[in-house]
């Protein structure tokens, strides 16, 4: 079955520094990637997400990019603020009869 | 406003004891799912629906049970708490239409102890 990994598992960059969180799956028929943000104590929600016809999507300050050929996509967080930090998991799914499968999640640390 | 209830918010309570952790969605949602999830860790999918009378179990093993009656309640049945157990929960919900695959709706969460 998929299986999503997700790197680092905990990342702290500097204020105003950029920020990637990589994550792999291993089933090729894999056609959508979201991507969910949970601050602490609060409840995931998805922040932005690719389907496997692009390559990337921007929304601001938030990218995601997909190498189908790898297996591999991103998120890419530039000019990172303090209420960017929070856990993020990626996840990969085959369509709406199959379930999401998460990554295990990365904490994302802002530094003044 | 739509949105995804959860009750209780916290929970504590005795090994053996039999609990239900409730869940409703006025989203609109066919689509319906619990996690487990220890704070800020991994989530693990123990049970989803995909409509009335639909139910699944997710990838991780669990001593629950649920049931999907009513479209908008999914709740939760743990027949006899462990320690084991002490973990937060959470309901999520996603529209179903057609191919493609929609974005997953989270309610607060329940925090359960088990003593």
């Amino acid at each position: 079955g998929e299986n999503v990994e997700q790197h680092p598992s905990t990342l702290s960059v500097q204020e105003g520094d950029s920020a990637v969180i990589k994550c792999t799956y291993s089933d090729s028929a894999s056609n959508y990637f979201p991507w969910y943000k949970q601050e602490l104590g609060k409840r995931p929600q998805l922040i932005i997400d690719i389907r496997s016809n692009v390559g990337e999507k921007k929304d601001q300050r938030i990218a995601v990019t997909l190498n189908k050929t790898a297996k591999h996509f991103s998120l890419h967080i530039t000019e990172t603020q303090p209420e960017d930090s929070a856990v993020y998991f990626c996840a990969a799914s085959k369509g709406s009869n199959y379930q999401l499968i998460w990554g295990a999640g990365t904490k994302l640390i802002i530094k003044p | 406003e739509a949105d995804i209830y959860q009750t209780p918010r916290y929970l504590v309570i005795g090994t053996g004891k039999k609990i239900t952790l409730e869940c409703s969605q006025t989203m609109g949602h066919d689509k319906m799912y619990w996690y487990q999830q220890d704070p800020g860790m991994e989530l693990h999918l123990i049970h989803y629906s995909y409509g009335v009378n639909s139910t699944e179990k997710g990838d991780l093993s669990s001593e629950s049970t649920v049931s999907r009656i009513r479209t908008e309640h999914f709740p939760l049945t743990l027949e006899s708490a462990r320690p084991s157990h002490t973990s937060q929960y959470l309901c999520a919900s996603s529209a179903l239409s057609g191919s493609d695959y929609n974005e997953q709706f989270f309610g607060p969460g329940t925090r359960l102890t088990v003593l």
